[in-house]
This record gives structure tokens, C-alpha cells and sequence, in this order.
């Protein structure tokens, strides 16, 4: 079946424009993730949607970024006044559950560069 | 979620199988432990995970500690596709949401 699918796949734009990344998820997969990779970085989690519940914004780094995930499907990631820091790759992840006793599927990321 | 240690790096010869350790000494009795591992320019991938008793499945096995204070991730033949990244993570009950906390990870290099 389908994979976890993100456009763009790269996307380059000039400091102080937003972006929008979107992800779709498995189908039928209730928890979505974002994640975040910068160079030479490791894997840092930003946000968590699980259903209707309220999301998990805790690793959003500033009020800059933002996110919300429509109809408990599709998700979008926005950056207002990018910054040459938020470059990196932004990988979405979804998961049939929340459970620890579950994996998460990764999606091949959108590869963000801010000149 | 407790903290896991692994080393930078490992080189394997293609066709051998190789054991990728992970020490986790504050786990705590409810904590899942995770591998994942990453090609390069992909996504991470999930590996496979246990609790308590070793495990098997297509890709690999994971032996787990008796104390459960360490983990072992074996690829049985590696081959020049699983030169990756590999990530040992904890999951527990204490992270409602379930959301993956990645270290640095052990770069793997296998040589044909």
C-alpha cells in the first residue's frame, strides 16, 4: 500500500517568506508526527496529532511555526518569516495509534533551504 | 523517556552479521526499546522493537539483556543496503504521545 507521501520534496525560499509543507499520512493511521533534521543534526520531534485531541506542540522551537492536520488526514507545517536556521529536512510520520507498542512510518521528508 | 548509548560508529564486512549494541542502564519496566534506522537522504525506518523476550522478524533480531539494562540489534548478513544510521530509543509509558526521541545513533559502513 501507499506510504506516508510529503511534498514538496525541496523547497528553497528567501529569508522572511513562509512555507507550507504538507504531509499525507497512511490511511487509517490516527497518530501524525513531525520531525525535524537539520545538518549534521539529529532527529528532533515538533508536533503530535492523535484524532481530535488537542495536538502536542511542544517541540515547535518558536511561535513561527505552526501546524494543523484537516479532516484527521492530511497535515500542513507552516514557517512564517523563514530564518537561514530552519533550514533542514522536515520528515512526517504517522502511526496506526499513539502506543509505545507501535511503529511509526517516516515519510522521505521535504528538504527546506532558506537563503 | 530513559536515555540509551550507543557507539559513533561500526564497519562491517558485506555478507557477515553484525551486532550493534545499545546500553540503556535507567530503563524503566514499561519502556519498549526501539530500533530504527536511517539510509541515507531517506527517512527513518523502523526495524524492530521488543519489551523483555529477544525478537525476530525479516530485517533482523533483538536480544535483550536479561536485567534489560542493554540491547542488541543483529543483522545477520549485512549487505552494502544497511550501511544506515541506527537508532536504539526507549519508549515508555511516561511520553502519552508516543513521539521518538533520536540520539546520534550508530553509524553503520559495511564493506563488500
Amino acid at each position: 500500500g501507499a506510504g506516508v507521501s510529503q511534498s514538496p520534496s525541496n523547497k528553497v525560499t528567501e529569508k522572511g517568506k513562509d512555507v507550507e509543507l504538507r504531509c499525507d499520512p497512511i490511511s487509517g493511521h490516527t497518530a501524525l508526527y513531525w520531525y525535524r533534521q537539520s545538518l549534521g543534526q539529529g532527529l528532533e520531534f515538533l508536533i503530535y496529532f492523535q484524532g481530535n485531541s488537542a495536538p502536542d506542540k511542544s517541540g515547535l522551537p518558536s511561535d513561527r511555526f505552526s501546524a494543523e492536520r484537516t479532516g484527521g488526514s492530511v497535515s500542513t507545517l507552516t514557517i512564517q518569516r523563514t530564518q537561514q536556521e530552519d533550514s533542514a529536512v522536515y520528515l512526517c510520520a504517522s502511526s496506526l495509534v499513539k502506543g509505545q507498542n507501535y511503529e511509526q512510518y517516516f515519510g522521505p521528508g521535504t528538504r527546506l533551504t532558506v537563503t | 523517556d530513559a536515555k540509551t548509548t550507543q557507539p559513533n560508529s561500526m564497519e562491517s564486512n558485506e555478507e557477515e552479521p553484525v551486532h550493534l549494541p545499545c546500553n540503556h542502564s535507567t530503563i524503566s519496566g514499561t519502556d519498549y526499546i526501539h530500533w530504527y534506522r536511517q539510509l541515507p537522504s531517506q527517512g527513518p525506518e523502523y526495524v524492530i522493537h521488543g519489551l523483555t523476550s529477544n525478537v525476530n522478524n525479516r530485517m533482523a533480531s533483538l536480544a535483550i539483556a536479561e536485567d534489560r539494562k542493554s540491547s542488541t540489534l543483529i543483522l545477520h548478513r549485512a549487505t552494502l543496503r544497511d550501511a544506515a544510521v541506527y537508532y536504539c530509543i526507549l519508549r515508555g509509558l511516561s511520553s502519552n504521545t508516543g513521539k521518538l526521541i533520536f540520539g546520534q545513533g550508530t553509524t553503520l559502513q559495511v564493506k563488500p
